[in-house]
């Protein structure tokens, strides 16, 4: 079975600070996939990025960054120089190779202070 | 950008009345699903449908719940009787070629059980 494990439930900083949203996952799988997807107040789901498990590269997209760490089963995403517009609820996933089925965690709701 | 439409955006109905929810998929994709959202709670799946038939349900898609691809756009989930707990937000997604490159999610639903 797989789990995913989002531990900070809510974070607030002041805008412009960075961020680092923490994903801890469990999977027996030696093949699968990673995700993150943002929730803004508007309440759909978002795709930001996709990781298969082996591909350890650390990924940075404008603001956004996400660091891969098989040998801690993490994936965290860090926002750098946070914006209003970050609000929303942050959510991982994990998808195991064969398997339709998405795992989220709980999500992480952050909270952009302007 | 191509997206994933459903409708209606908010549907209120009474317990153990049917409801049907609709979704258009993007229209090369092959790979539909369902999954909900109880109030401030994770996303859960539903079910995962390819090729004219279900290919992973959950624990929750019991009896009461059924899927359909009547034409070439919509795919619509059927509830048969709700019942309170069946109040949450529904999402529908697409994927071009399945859940390891991510998916594309629709707006949400809101059923609420009245």
């Amino acid at each position: 079975a797989q789990k995913v494990t989002q531990a900070q439930t809510e974070i607030s900083v002041v805008e412009k600070e960075d961020v680092t949203l923490d994903c801890v996952y469990e999977t027996r799988d030696t093949t699968y996939y990673l995700f993150w997807y943002k929730q803004p107040p508007s309440g759909e789901l978002v795709f930001l990025i996709r990781r298969n498990s082996f591909d350890e590269q650390n990924e940075i997209s404008g603001r956004y960054s996400w660091n891969f760490q098989k040998s801690t089963s993490s994936f965290n995403f860090t926002i750098t120089a946070s914006q209003v517009v970050d609000s929303a609820v942050y959510f991982c996933a994990l998808s195991p190779f064969g398997n339709e089925k998405l795992t989220f965690g709980t999500g992480t709701r952050l909270t952009i202070i302007p | 950008e191509p997206e994933v439409t459903q409708t209606p955006s908010h549907q209120v109905t009474q317990m153990g009345q049917e409801v049907i929810l609709r979704c258009v998929p993007i229209s090369n994709h092959l790979y539909f699903y369902w999954y909900r959202q109880i109030l401030g709670q994770k996303v859960e799946f539903l079910v995962s449908f390819y090729n004219n038939e279900i290919s992973e349900k959950s624990e929750i898609f019991d009896d009461q719940f059924s899927v359909e691809r009547p034409d070439g756009s919509n795919f619509t989930l059927k509830i048969r009787s709700t019942k309170l707990e069946d109040s949450a937000m529904y999402f529908c997604a697409s994927s071009e070629q399945g859940a390891r490159y991510g998916y594309t999610f629709g707006s949400g639903t809101r059923l609420t059980v009245v």
